[in-house]
């Protein structure tokens, strides 16, 4: 969706190496979530963020950091990064009335 | 701990045919109970959606069956085409103000094969 932007889309990197993903949202929505997508374990939550001085750890949220700067910013940080990190990541986006989320495309995330 | 458990793992239709997915989850309280759709490259987008006052929901050629006491729900997708071949992953989440944070099963990759 394009409305929901996540950048970089690629990201090869070194063990040890902090690393910023970042997901920018035009839809006027106040929630945010960070997911990781690996094969066989579908999506799982990373942290999420009803406002902006909201911030709630999901259910992997361990070696993982997030900053809302901005109603329409959320950005997942990595401190050290660790080869088990590698995976997909999905920034999503819903308002507090629906439940739909929508998400963005994607970073897919390598770390050597 | 998996609250939602989704089967099978892959999946191979034939063009025409019906696909069907199922999903179980643990958790009384889910109150909201959506699939969402993911093709390659993209990120996972809401097909189809269903509370539990209701057994079934249909759009389209998607059904939702939904079975409260059982603790189960599918997705049918009648007449399967093969642009229907993407990634499918149920969910499901609580009320009580939360009803935005899902938690998903492990996911189901249909191949609908000319």
């Amino acid at each position: 969706d394009a409305d929901v932007t996540q950048t970089p889309r690629n990201r090869i990197t070194k063990t040890g190496k902090r690393i910023m993903l970042e997901c920018s949202q035009t839809k006027g929505h106040d929630r945010m979530y960070w997911y990781r997508q690996d094969p066989g374990l579908g999506l799982r939550l990373i942290y999420y963020s009803f406002d902006v001085k909201d911030i709630n750890k999901g259910e992997i949220s361990d070696g993982y950091s997030v900053s809302r700067q901005a109603q329409a910013k959320f950005s997942l940080s990595l401190e050290s990064a660790i080869p088990n990190q590698t995976a997909l990541y999905f920034c999503a986006t819903s308002d507090s009335i629906a439940d739909t989320q929508y998400f963005g495309p994607g970073t897919r995330l390598t770390v050597l | 701990q998996q609250q939602v458990k989704q089967s099978p793992q892959s999946l191979i239709v034939q063009k025409g045919g019906i696909s069907i997915i199922n999903c179980a989850y643990e958790n009384t309280a889910f109150d909201y109970f959506p699939w969402y759709q993911q093709f390659p490259g993209k990120g996972p987008a809401l097909l189809i959606a269903i509370r539990p006052d209701v057994s079934e929901k249909k759009e389209g050629r998607f059904t939702i069956s939904f079975n409260k006491s059982a603790k189960q729900f599918s997705l049918h997708i009648m007449d399967s085409q093969p642009g229907d071949s993407a990634t499918y992953f149920c969910a499901a989440s609580l009320e009580t103000g939360t009803a935005s944070k899902l938690t998903f099963g492990t996911g189901t990759r249909l191949q609908v094969m000319l």
